[in-house]
């Protein structure tokens, strides 16, 4: 199985700070990595898909990037509406593991 | 619109079963590969079983293999969860999703929003 991990688990910072979660991988998934943001009591929102391409719809203050082992997403101004949990997830291979999450805290 | 509505969760003992199921409508559901994904109160999001469009290639978590069955009905748009020997820790969410593109190799772009199990005595 790939191992996902994600830092920090949880993150607190002001209305238009630069935020930055990571997530690495345990194995090379080279650009198989999506980003979903949960709010609470709502189902996961896909944010990114193939590590840095924007789902139709998601404000551009988001981005991904990083391949191989290592990713990140960016919110460039946090808002908000962005108080949320954040996932990493492999999609190279099965088991689809999923990184522990990052709360968001505003 | 693309619409996945989860059915059939509730509250079983350990050791029972239950049959989760998944209407899906605004889109062609034989298009897709489907999944099943968990959460279980106060934790992450752990994947759990996916299928192909067409019912020919399935996956499971360790967790789950030889316990829970997915299948799909293409003719009826469904997708389907079979539970049984269920514990205390299936107890979650039960959210099926459909694949963002129309292969296997996207990840899970549109989730329903739900269905809890809750397996105690």
């Amino acid at each position: 199985d790939i191992q996902m991990t994600q830092s920090p688990s949880t993150l607190s910072a002001s209305v238009g700070d630069r935020v930055t979660i990571t997530c690495r991988a345990r194995q090379n998934i080279v650009s198989s990595l999506a980003w979903y943001q949960q709010k609470p009591g709502k189902a996961p929102k896909l944010l990114i898909y193939k590590a840095s391409n924007l789902e139709s719809g998601v404000p551009l203050r988001f981005s991904g990037s990083g391949s191989g082992t290592d990713f990140t997403l960016t919110i460039s101004s946090l808002q908000p509406d962005d108080l949320a949990t954040y996932y990493c997830q492999q999609y190279a291979s099965f088991p689809r593991t999923f990184g522990q999450g990052t709360k968001v805290e505003i | 619109q693309v619409q996945l509505v989860e059915s059939g969760g509730g509250l079983v003992k350990p050791g029972g079963s239950l049959r989760l199921s998944c209407a899906a409508s605004g889109f062609t559901f034989s298009d897709y590969f489907m999944t099943w994904i968990r959460q279980a109160p106060g934790k992450g999001l752990e994947w759990i079983s996916s299928i192909t469009s067409r019912g020919r290639s399935i996956y499971y978590a360790d967790s789950v293999k030889g316990r829970f069955t997915i299948s799909r009905d293409n003719a009826r748009n469904s997708l389907y969860l079979q539970l049984t020997s269920l514990r205390g820790d299936d107890t979650a969410v039960y959210y099926c999703a459909r694949a963002a593109g129309y292969s296997s190799d996207w990840p899970s772009g549109y989730w329903g929003q739900g269905t809890l199990v809750t397996v105690s005595s």
